[in-house]
């Protein structure tokens, strides 16, 4: 079993709708939660980052952490054309030893189109 | 800014040849990573440095790879032999400290005959 689970898709709505997209993990260690957005033949960038549980809000997206749960969602509002990408939600373990915020472990990613 | 930069962008060679990736992190950033992404696997991060040494290279997957970071702007990631199961998209990804966002190159694409 992978530490992360995510469904890939693909999944196509049409312009306007709201996105939910979600992720499921194992290890009880990430404290750390992220969502990178990645074009086609480009490398990820960061959308949202989260500590621990609760919601985050930035514009038309929303990054919500239910660690009893062991799940992350994040919903995108109004989707646009442009936001047609895969997204991959990507955690951490924060600890001792020198483990880094940047040891990221990945979701398979979730291929999104929205069109008009 | 010009952010991490990559070089080359696409790599074609033939099993058994020598393959170098370079990198050029984000002037500043003390942290460097080295990921691999396949459509079987996903990212997978392969080795990071922190103020050019490395600290954690469990991620990679046989003594054929080996990484290098001679400075703080500089660092490589080399094969060799090269396989044809290296064929994937290798990036390179700096930080500016240990709690920073990670900020991603556009990758290598590797593919090996």
């Amino acid at each position: 079993q992978k530490e992360v689970e995510q469904d890939p898709g693909p999944l196509s709505v049409p312009e306007g709708a709201i996105v939910s997209l979600n992720c499921t993990y194992s290890n009880s260690a990430f404290q750390y939660f992220m969502w990178y957005r990645q074009y086609s033949r480009k490398g990820p960038e960061l959308l949202m980052y989260t500590y621990s549980s609760g919601n985050k809000e930035d514009g038309r997206f929303t990054a919500q952490v239910d660690k009893s749960s062991k799940y992350i969602s994040l919903f995108i509002r109004d989707s646009q054309p442009s936001d047609s990408a895969t997204y991959l939600c990507a955690m951490s373990a924060s600890g001792a030893g020198g483990t880094s915020y940047g040891k990221l472990t990945f979701g398979q990613g979730t291929i999104l189109t929205v069109h008009p | 800014d010009a952010g991490v930069i990559q070089s080359p962008r696409h790599e074609v060679t033939e099993m058994g040849q020598e393959v170098t990736l370079r990198c050029k992190p984000i002037s500043g950033h003390d942290y460097l990573f080295w990921y691999r992404q396949t459509m079987m696997r996903g990212l997978e991060l392969l080795i990071y440095f922190n103020n050019n040494v490395p600290i954690d290279d469990s991620g990679m997957p046989e003594d054929r790879f080996s990484a290098k970071m001679p400075n703080a702007s500089f660092s490589t990631l080399k094969i060799q032999p090269s396989e044809p199961r290296d064929s994937a998209v290798y990036f390179c990804a700096s930080s500016f400290r240990r709690d920073s966002p990670l900020h991603f190159g556009n990758g290598t694409r590797l593919t090996v005959t």
